[in-house]
């Protein structure tokens, strides 16, 4: 089974903190997203990867960074934290062919104070 | 933007009925993606269906797809107390690679 991990399921920052939330695949997926979830809003896709090195902004990117130096990693950058970014967060990953499903991390839960 | 909207937003049933979701989209896509979130979980993936199927099933899941009305539905049937959760379709538009989300129909099913 594929495993998505995210680093912590539970993160408390302070306002203006450089955050970093990581997600590690071990299944050699090419493709990968960022997700925030908001209650009444769904999931809205924050970037998304499609190999090493390569990023797409997806609908929300304002305030935020992406990082993917090796294929398995794909990190998530809160360059300077606000109230706003207080939110669920979700990985996934899924194979580059254009028909298989995604899989998620169980989620980190940021609260930005 | 989001792709997909669901309909219901909330739906609450008694178990042993049927559950029926709707989702409607917006582009042309490469497939249509059903997935359920258990509360303050991440996301599992229960069944795609390809732009040129019309139908398919999954044991208790019967989801259609009407490329027409850019349209999908996700039927539960015989629904069970353990299928209480969030349901959400998504799909990728038109020859992008990105998987986007509708804002998902909450299902309650009573004991």
């Amino acid at each position: 089974d594929v495993k998505v991990t995210q680093s912590s399921r539970y993160l408390v920052k302070r306002t203006g903190e450089k955050v970093f939330l990581e997600c590690v695949q071990d299944m050699d997926h090419e493709n990968m997203f960022w997700y925030r979830q908001d209650p009444g809003l769904g999931l809205r896709l924050i970037y998304f990867s499609y190999d090493v090195k390569m990023k797409e902004k997806g609908d929300i990117p304002e305030g935020y960074s992406v990082s993917r130096e090796k294929k398995e990693r794909f990190s998530l950058i809160l360059e300077s934290a606000s109230t706003n970014q207080t939110s669920m967060y979700l990985c996934a990953c899924e194979r580059r062919n254009m028909n298989t499903e995604a899989f998620f991390g169980q989620g980190t839960r940021l609260t930005v104070v | 933007s989001q792709q997909g909207e669901e309909d219901p937003q909330a739906l609450s049933i008694q178990e042993g009925e049927n559950a029926t979701m709707n989702c409607s989209y917006k582009t042309s896509i490469n497939n249509l993606q059903w997935y359920r979130q258990n509360s303050g979980r991440g996301l599992v993936h229960l069944i795609l269906i390809r732009s040129n199927e019309r139908e398919k099933h999954s044991g208790r899941l019967r989801v259609t797809l009407d490329t027409s009305k850019k349209s999908s539905s996700l039927l539960i049937t015989a629904s069970r107390a353990a299928d209480t959760a969030s349901y959400f379709c998504a799909s990728p538009p038109g020859g992008s690679y990105k998987l986007i989300f509708g804002s998902g129909t909450r299902l309650l099913v009573r004991p």
